[in-house]
This record gives structure tokens, C-alpha cells and sequence, in this order.
């Protein structure tokens, strides 16, 4: 079975500059979550999606970052314009359904340098 | 909001020994669940072990074990028979019923040959 897929794995923009992530879950995974991990802390959930709703964006930064999930399947995460903060490791999940308890299945990030 | 504490930045074992990794949360909530995340040093997080609140039975894979003291609202992790692929950072994990998920600042585990 293919693991969630990100890309780029990489990344480097000057501030102001804008910035999209990509993110293909595992195949039949309804539920995906976009987390921002900043260097020397936890992930942090910025984005949930069940199919192609939204179930929680609380921690989203809504002036700057958006996400989407067409179709239900891959996902993106923009961000616009791009500030020094907002470097960090953006790491991509899925599970199987939106019930408690299931294990969350991580990508590789995207480590996201803004100079 | 419920906040998850690591307060061990860094601990080391030596191979084949024992180490016990803590963590602790903050909730109101009776019914939740809590987990132990793996991230290998350049590689992707991987689930080590859940625990639901609901259980009294304290969850075991294999060599990890956790302890979970819901009234002490603790949820430590037992890592037994130290190896070097267990070198990594662990992070404590909570999720409520709204399905809201909570990571710590996680710990650096390194085994020492």
C-alpha cells in the first residue's frame, strides 16, 4: 500500500513571496489533516478535512494560508504572502474515517525555509 | 484547550536497558484518547502505541508499554530492551471527542550502543 505522498520535500522563498504543498493521501483515506511543525516543537493541526469539507480550520492563519481538497482525495495548502514565521516542516495525514481513535498516517513534509 | 506537556527535552538509554518516557495533558474531558507518535530522525511519524481514556487497562506493543494514570492525568511511555532503531523523537499525543488532535514538544531519545 502506497503511503501519503507530499511534494515538494523542500522549499526556500523569500518573505512575501507565496507557496503552495501538495499532498496525496492513502487511497479510500476520508480524513486528511494538514499540521505545521516548527523546529524544536510538536505539530500543530492547522486544517482538517473530511472528504472535501472542512471539519476544523480553528488554527488556520485564515489571512494567509488556505487549503483545499477537490474531489475529496489530494490536497493542497497555500500560503500568501509568506512571512519568516512560517518556516517549519508542513506534514501531511490521512486516516481511514473521521472516528477517534484512528491512526493518522504521516507523509514526509515539506520543510519550508522562508528568507 | 487541552495542552499536552513533555517535560523531558532530551534522555538517552543505554541499548537493552529500560527508559520511561513521560508525558502529561490538560482536559475537562472524561471520554478521550491518547497516543505515542515515532519520528525517526528524517523520517515520517509513525504511531507506537494508543491508549482510550475509557480502558483501565494499560495499552502494551510489544516492547512499548504505556502507564496511564487518568486522575493524575499521565501518560507515560515504556520503551523495555533499548535498540538503536528506537533512536528518535517521541511525541505524546491527545485527541478529544471532537476529534481534535494535541501534540507535546516531544522528547529526543537516543540509545547509546
Amino acid at each position: 500500500e502506497a503511503g501519503v505522498a507530499q511534494s515538494p520535500r523542500y522549499k526556500i522563498i523569500e518573505k512575501r513571496q507565496s507557496v503552495a504543498f501538495w499532498c496525496n493521501p492513502i487511497s479510500g483515506h476520508a480524513t486528511l489533516y494538514w499540521y505545521q511543525q516548527i523546529l524544536g516543537q510538536g505539530p500543530k493541526l492547522l486544517i482538517q478535512f473530511q472528504n472535501n469539507g472542512v471539519v476544523d480550520d480553528s488554527q488556520l492563519p485564515k489571512d494567509r494560508f488556505s487549503a483545499e481538497r477537490l474531489k475529496g482525495v489530494d490536497s493542497t495548502l497555500k500560503i500568501q504572502p509568506a512571512k519568516l514565521e512560517d518556516s517549519a516542516v508542513y506534514l501531511c495525514a490521512s486516516s481511514p474515517r473521521r472516528e477517534a481513535f484512528n491512526e493518522q498516517f504521516f507523509g514526509p513534509g515539506t520543510r519550508l525555509t522562508v528568507l | 484547550a487541552q495542552t499536552v506537556t513533555q517535560s523531558q527535552p532530551e534522555m538517552s538509554v543505554q541499548e537493552a536497558e529500560t527508559v520511561t518516557l513521560s508525558c502529561t495533558y490538560d482536559t475537562s474531558e472524561n471520554n478521550y484518547y491518547l497516543f505515542w507518535y515515532k519520528q525517526p530522525p528524517s523520517r515520517q511519524m509513525i504511531l507506537v502505541i494508543r491508549q482510550e481514556a475509557y480502558k483501565q487497562q494499560n495499552a502494551t506493543e510489544n516492547r512499548f508499554s504505556v502507564n496511564f494514570q487518568k486522575a493524575a492525568k499521565s501518560f507515560s511511555l515504556k520503551i523495555s530492551d533499548s535498540q538503536l532503531g528506537d533512536t528518535a523523537m517521541y511525541f505524546c499525543a491527545f485527541m478529544n471527542t471532537g476529534n481534535q488532535f494535541y501534540f507535546g514538544t516531544g522528547t529526543s531519545l537516543t540509545v547509546i550502543p
